[in-house]
């Protein structure tokens, strides 16, 4: 059974760094992209970026470059999301999701994490 | 503004049918890239409804169904039920954009 778990909620203050992580299990992790989702409170779903663990090819929405780092630990079956410097509107929940597909074009999201929530506060 | 147009709400009594429609452009629905729709009840991670315009994962009730033409896509629900009632999303591919693109959201009201 496919399987993605997301690490636990956080809460943290503007300006601190974060990252949390996604776990694959039960399929070959090194052979699907792993994507990021952003859900921010009552919106609707963002793409941010997906990674491809077999040799970290990353790609990032326009919107998010430059905001966040998607990386992947392939030993451990772990794709992450970082941030540098968390802001009040980074406070949302984020979702990582197993991508499916023939082609980048035909790609969707077949497999979701069950959501990490990030809370920024002061 | 999403790349792809949804009415924020629509409704319907059940056991009736709705259509959802995702409305994009040259660069998105109208290229040529499928469609996928997604349902996400309260709370909880979205989920895989309809992938490639038209197919149904496993599980998933053959009351959904899709469907796409020109530079739109449409979901159907029919035999509406009251668990029916939650958001839904599509989501494509754009060129223009580089990346994965979502439609803002429909809200099912169940009558």
């Amino acid at each position: 059974e496919v399987q993605l778990v997301q690490s636990g909620a956080e809460v943290k203050k503007p300006g601190e760094s974060l990252k949390i992580s996604c776990k694959g299990s039960g399929y070959i992790f090194t052979n699907y992209w792993i994507g990021w989702v952003r859900q921010m409170p009552g919106k609707g779903l963002e793409w941010m970026g997906i990674i491809y663990p077999a040799d970290s090819d990353t790609r990032y929405s326009p919107s998010f470059e430059g905001q966040v780092t998607i990386s992947v630990d392939e030993s451990i079956s772990t794709a992450y999301l970082q941030w540098s410097s968390l802001m009040a509107s980074d406070t949302a929940m984020y979702y990582c999701a197993r991508l499916s597909g023939y082609d980048l074009g035909s790609y969707y999201f077949g497999y979701w994490g069950q959501g990490t929530l990030v809370s920024v506060s002061s | 503004q999403s790349v792809l147009t949804q009415p924020p709400s629509v409704s319907g009594a059940p056991g009736q049918r709705v259509t959802i429609s995702c409305t994009g452009s040259s660069s998105n629905i109208g290229a040529g890239f499928d469609v996928h729709w997604y349902q996400q009840l309260p709370g909880t991670a979205p989920k895989l409804l309809i992938f490639g315009n038209s197919s149904r994962p496993s599980g998933v009730p053959d009351r959904f169904s899709g469907s796409k033409s020109g530079t739109s896509a449409s979901l159907a629900i029919t035999g509406l039920q009251a668990e029916d009632e939650t958001d839904y999303y599509c989501q494509s591919y754009d060129s223009s954009l580089s990346g994965w693109v979502f439609g803002g959201g429909t809200k099912l009201t169940v009558l």
